[in-house]
């Protein structure tokens, strides 16, 4: 069975900076490529990164570009989003999704970990 | 960046009865090279995160109940529900992955009448 097991849930001040870890099973973890993607009320669901299979390649969106910074470690199972400058409206539900290749559908999510930003 | 727009924002339909969903794309998510539509439908229900339903505009993931189906191309796509169920009340959303940022729609609530 597919999991993915999002933790590094947190209320960080704005300016600071939080580490997320994706914990992922069932799978082929090092085959796959993962992304992050986010949730706000008012929002809706935001795409925020890719990270390829072996993690020579990365993506972000404009919103997150030169803040934070995807990684994995494939001998962990493990994928990361370290953030960094967080922002008020950087608050949000944080999933970690699984997809076969690059330009492909989200076949999993983890169920997500709550990211607030506040003074 | 592609836009993804859906209508209706919400709807309420009697049990057993059709649903439909429409998403629309800002430009075509059709890719000539292999004529897919780079298209996902989701279903997320309170607490949940998102699930898989359709990939490719049309292709059913496994597990999912036949009574799911999309259909569409290009800018323009579908999600019928053709006989709703209880327990498909959820919001729905489409998303392109035919480029980054992988955009998604706002989601279309469905609702029991």
């Amino acid at each position: 069975e597919v999991q993915l097991v999002e933790s590094g849930e947190g209320l960080v001040q704005p300016g600071g900076s939080l580490r997320l870890s994706c914990a992922a099973s069932g799978f082929t973890f090092s085959s796959s490529c993962m992304h992050w993607v986010r949730q706000t009320p008012g929002k809706g669901l935001v795409w925020i990164s890719r990270i390829n299979n072996d993690g020579s390649s990365t993506t972000y969106a404009d919103s997150v570009k030169g803040r934070f910074t995807i990684s994995r470690d494939n001998a962990k199972n493990t994928l990361y989003l370290q953030m960094n400058s967080l922002r008020a409206e950087d608050t949000a539900m944080y999933y970690c999704a699984t997809a076969r290749g690059s330009n492909t559908h989200f076949d999993y999510w983890g169920r997500g970990t709550l990211v607030t930003v506040s003074s | 960046d592609i836009v993804m727009t859906q209508s209706p924002d919400s709807l309420a339909v009697s049990l057993g009865e059709r649903a439909t969903i429409n998403c629309k794309s800002s430009q075509s998510v059709l890719y000539s090279s292999n004529n897919k539509n780079y298209l996902a439908w989701y279903q997320q229900k309170p607490g949940q995160p998102p699930r898989l339903l359709i990939y490719w505009a049309s292709t059913r993931e496994s597990g999912v109940p036949d009574r799911f189906s999309g259909s569409g191309s290009g800018t323009d796509f579908t999600l019928t529900i053709s006989s709703l169920q209880a327990e498909d009340v959820a919001v729905y959303y489409c998303q392109h992955y035919y480029n980054t940022p992988f955009t998604f729609g706002p989601g279309t609530k469905v609702d029991i009448k």
